[in-house]
């Protein structure tokens, strides 16, 4: 198991629920970051971790959504009080280092729906 | 301004047919790296290539060939005897020295191969 892992693949919730999304990066990848694809559009950043920190988070698109990185490895997506707006699919990527030029491997994402 | 510009939003091609994606990008810095990934129907995007602004040979895998040419800023995709297989979203992707870990990705071009 070499690749991006995320979990669960598919998440319907209802308006207003929490929900947690997961990101298993490529092991030794120190670089990990989220993504948001909404139907039939491109990729939207949303924030990139190097280590356990964030030094970018600029693509949040609210204070609902969060995001921790716990041990170099494992991250979490948080959407609190979420809205129908966020239903998309969310992709997570790991890449060695994050330098220029750095390779992002994708997972296969996780396709939220809110009702 | 960096940007990624994929004109072509819907390319349909019969099985067996040539196709070229393009990718067009804007960008100030000298050093950078272009990618191309495949985002088949199961959304998860797969790397098909890395190429850095240094090198303009252009690369042949297999059926594929990417025509990389700094003085039209462009960085073609050509897919050579299309398979039904080959129908995804592919996207093209830009990683520059003022950007850091970043990409910027274009809007992606859906191919659909007839049988």
């Amino acid at each position: 198991g070499a690749g991006v892992s995320q979990s669960p693949s598919n998440k319907v919730t209802e308006k207003g629920k929490d929900v947690e999304l997961r990101c298993d990066p490529i092991s030794g990848h120190t670089a990990l970051y989220w993504y948001r694809q909404s139907l039939g559009q491109g990729l939207e950043f949303l924030i990139y971790f190097q280590g356990n920190s964030a030094p970018d988070k600029s693509g949040l698109p609210s204070d609902r959504f969060s995001a921790e990185r716990t041990g170099g490895s494992v991250s979490t997506l948080t959407i609190q009080r979420t809205q129908q707006e966020d239903s998309a699919v969310y992709l997570c990527a790991s890449s060695l280092d994050g330098r220029v030029g750095d390779t992002q491997y994708f997972g296969p994402g996780t396709r939220l729906t809110v009702l | 301004a960096q940007k990624v510009t994929q004109a072509q939003t819907e390319i349909s091609v019969v099985e067996k047919e040539d196709v070229t994606l393009d990718c067009v990008y804007e960008t100030r810095d000298t050093t950078y790296y272009l990618f191309w990934y495949k985002q088949p129907p199961s959304g998860e995007l797969v790397f098909l290539i890395r190429r850095n602004s240094f090198d303009e040979q252009n690369e042949i895998s297999g059926r594929y060939s990417w025509n990389f040419q700094k003085s039209t800023s462009s960085f073609n995709f050509t897919i050579t005897a299309s398979q039904v297989v080959d129908s995804a979203v592919y996207f093209c992707a830009l990683s520059h020295t003022s950007g850091t870990y970043k990409y910027i990705f274009g809007t992606g071009t859906r191919l659909k191969v007839l049988a």
